[in-house]
């Protein structure tokens, strides 16, 4: 069974730019989070996706917005790039239910100059 | 709002030299603690789910228990190949009482180095 997969892997970014990452669930699992990893904070919730809904929302400005597609993919989308944007995206995907596990990507590193 | 608290941050085992990490956690209505292991550069592995207190879950060396307030994840005999960051996650519910879906909140974790 595959995993999750995440693209791209890497990315450089100069400050103001905007960038999309893209996060491909588990076969079958509808529900798809996203999280902010860096070395000061660990990993933050941004927001989770199922069947196409944002169902829950962390702490994070309106620069940070994402969406699911019908097949569960989903996307993240951050806008107007600032240098402490830089971190380890990490999508996880799980089937939903309240307590389920969550199974993380790779992630995406992003770098903002 | 959900609390994690993992300790040590930092612990060094001689390889065979079994020792426990600890996770205390604060959450309005759990619904699930989670345990991942995280390499260099890689997301975090899933490893065990638990649910209430009393449930304890196995898997090779690793072993996780439950309580009302912490969770311990016991490693017997490490090998060097279980240096990681081993991170603690609780689920919570919202405050209306629905679940928090997909929102994990994670410990800063704990860096494992076991050394042969």
């Amino acid at each position: 069974k595959a995993g999750v997969t995440q693209t791209p892997r890497y990315l450089i970014k100069t400050r103001g730019q905007q960038v999309t990452l893209s996060c491909s669930p588990i076969s079958g699992h509808r529900s798809v989070s996203w999280y902010q990893q860096t070395p000061g904070q660990g990993l933050q919730f941004l927001f989770e996706y199922f069947s196409e809904t944002q169902r829950n929302k962390g702490n994070f400005p309106g620069r940070f917005s994402g969406r699911q597609f019908s097949n569960s993919r989903s996307e993240m989308n951050v806008s107007t790039l600032e240098l402490g944007d830089s971190a380890l995206y990490l999508c996880a995907s799980s089937s939903g239910l309240a307590g389920a596990e969550q199974f993380f990507g790779p992630g995406t590193r992003l770098t903002v100059l | 709002e959900d609390q994690v608290t993992q300790s040590p941050e930092a612990l060094r085992l001689q390889e065979g030299e079994s020792s426990s990490l600890n996770c205390s956690y604060t959450v309005s209505g759990l619904r699930g603690l989670f345990w991942y292991r995280q390499d260099p550069g890689k997301g975090p592995e899933f490893l065990f789910t638990l649910y209430s207190a009393g449930e304890e879950k196995e898997k090779e060396r690793l072993k996780a228990t439950l309580t009302k307030k912490e969770s311990f994840l016991h490693i017997t005999a490490p090998k060097p190949e279980d240096s990681a960051t081993y991170l603690c996650a609780v689920q919570g519910r919202l405050n209306a009482g629905g679940t928090s879906y997909g929102k994990l909140t994670f410990g800063q974790g704990t860096i494992l180095t076991v050394h042969p």
